[in-house]
């Protein structure tokens, strides 16, 4: 079964970085996936389609502070030069025929 | 510039049904899929229903399998979504998304359904 496992926090300093991480289930770790995130009381904005060989397509406007990578069934987003606006949920989604999966989310929270 | 802008919200009661409608924009509306996405009060984004381009293949989440249905118009670029027999846990902000091979790379704004009564 298709499943994309998520850390429910995560915390970083104003300035510093943060590495938040997707684990794609067994069996699936050639999966690409999507970062998807959503700002407070906001709906959900696309950040970047991420493959498994850690190459990714970036959405429009998406500062080059984000970035993503891989490691065999684990899909990374990095943030860099935190900003009080990076305080948000993030979700990684992915996809097989007939089915859509989004991971449970991690809040990240700029301290 | 892609729009994608959802109508048809609104208070329900328990049984009711419900159509939501999402207007798109700025891209060629019938060579991708599209997807409706829930998100129920304070909880995760939830995956409810996609068709593909083309012939127009449709697929559900379980929880919302022989209730609602998903259809296109590629005249009209417009996405629906007909909810029959609705539920309190079926309350939430309906999102549709561009969903080209499933993964999304637009959202639209949402629209609230309360299934109350």
């Amino acid at each position: 079964q298709l499943v994309l496992t998520q850390s429910p926090s995560a915390s970083a300093s104003l300035g510093a970085s943060v590495k938040l991480t997707c684990t794609l289930s067994s069996g699936h770790s050639s999966y690409a996936i999507a970062w998807h995130q959503q700002q407070p009381e906001k709906g959900p904005r696309y950040l970047m389609k991420l493959n498994s060989d850690g190459s990714h397509n970036k959405g429009d406007g998406i500062p080059d502070r984000f970035s993503g990578s891989s490691s065999g069934a684990e899909r990374f987003l990095t943030i860099s030069s935190l900003q009080s606006e990076d305080e948000a949920d993030y979700y990684c989604q992915t996809w097989g025929t007939g089915t859509v999966v989004f991971g449970g989310g991690t809040k990240l929270t700029v301290l | 510039e892609v729009q994608l802008l959802e109508s048809g919200g609104g208070l329900v009661q328990p049984g009711g049904s419900l159509r939501l409608s999402c207007a798109a924009s700025g891209f060629t509306f019938s060579n991708y899929a599209m997807s409706w996405v829930r998100q129920a009060p304070g909880k995760g984004l939830e995956w409810v229903s996609i068709i593909y381009s083309g012939a127009g293949a449709t697929y559900y989440a379980d929880s919302v399998k022989g209730r609602f249905t998903i259809s296109r118009d590629n005249s009209k670029n417009t996405l629906y979504l007909q909810m029959n027999s609705l539920r309190a846990e079926d309350s939430a902000v309906y999102y549709c998304a561009k969903a080209p091979r499933g993964f999304v790379d637009y959202w639209g704004q949402g629209t609230l359904v309360t299934v109350s009564s």
